[in-house]
């Protein structure tokens, strides 16, 4: 079965400064690959997937990603983060079969100072 | 608008009671999904349904149960079996493709009292 971890719980950025989040998969095949962001009791909005071709991913809101199989990694990263990039941030690995069953990871809360 | 939307987004039980939270979407998606979330836990799968009529347990379908009557809509019901009801549940749809994202609502807090 796959799983997904995100190492940090919590992370604190400056505002303009770089971010980058961390998630590691395990699955046998290739893998799809999801970032997903949360605002306060909001529903979830995908922010980019990766199912193959370019292993750098570009998203809304300036984010991408870059899948290394090697690694088995696929890092979030932005290069200037703005006050509104203060969420919970979740990577999703899919299974692969027609279900399109995720398993989530346990997310990344992000906040911003000025 | 297409989308999800999820009713109420606010709901407050006794324990001991029964309760359903509505879900329906309007994208013509064939895959709907619920799940539970609770702080520092991500998202768990309750239940998922590919086609009307039919549906299949997550990793957390115990004390819940839903029904798939029609293509938009995938309540589910949270009986007094589920021992710790109270999170926030969210339904998302998908088309069936696996490399598809899903779709989410905007959630449904549940809190008994």
């Amino acid at each position: 079965a796959q799983s997904v971890t995100q190492p940090d719980i919590h992370i604190t950025v400056s505002e303009g400064a770089s971010l980058e989040l961390r998630c590691n998969y395990s699955y046998g095949a290739t893998p799809y690959l999801f970032w997903y962001v949360q605002s306060p009791g909001q529903g979830l909005q995908l922010l980019l997937k990766y199912f193959s071709g370019d292993t750098l991913v570009q998203g809304i809101k300036g984010f991408e990603a870059e899948f290394k199989r090697s690694q088995s990694s696929f890092n979030l990263r932005k290069p200037s983060v703005h006050w509104s990039d203060a969420a919970e941030y979740f990577c999703a690995v899919g299974d692969g079969d027609s279900w399109g069953k995720f398993q989530f990871g346990a997310g990344t809360q992000v906040v911003v100072t000025p | 608008d297409g989308g999800i939307t999820q009713s109420p987004k606010y709901l407050f039980r006794k324990e001991g009671q029964n309760v359903t939270l509505s879900c329906e979407q309007n994208l013509n998606h064939d895959a709907m999904y619920w799940y539970r979330q609770d702080p520092g836990q991500g998202l768990r799968l309750i239940y998922y349904s590919q086609i009307v009529n039919d549906f299949q347990k997550g990793d957390i379908a115990e004390g819940y149960s839903v029904s798939r009557e029609k293509k938009e809509s995938f309540p589910l019901t949270v009986t007094s079996a589920q021992k710790n009801p109270t999170a926030f549940y969210l339904c998302a749809s998908s088309p069936l493709a696996a490399t598809n994202e899903q779709f989410f609502g905007p959630g449904t807090r549940l809190t008994v009292l």
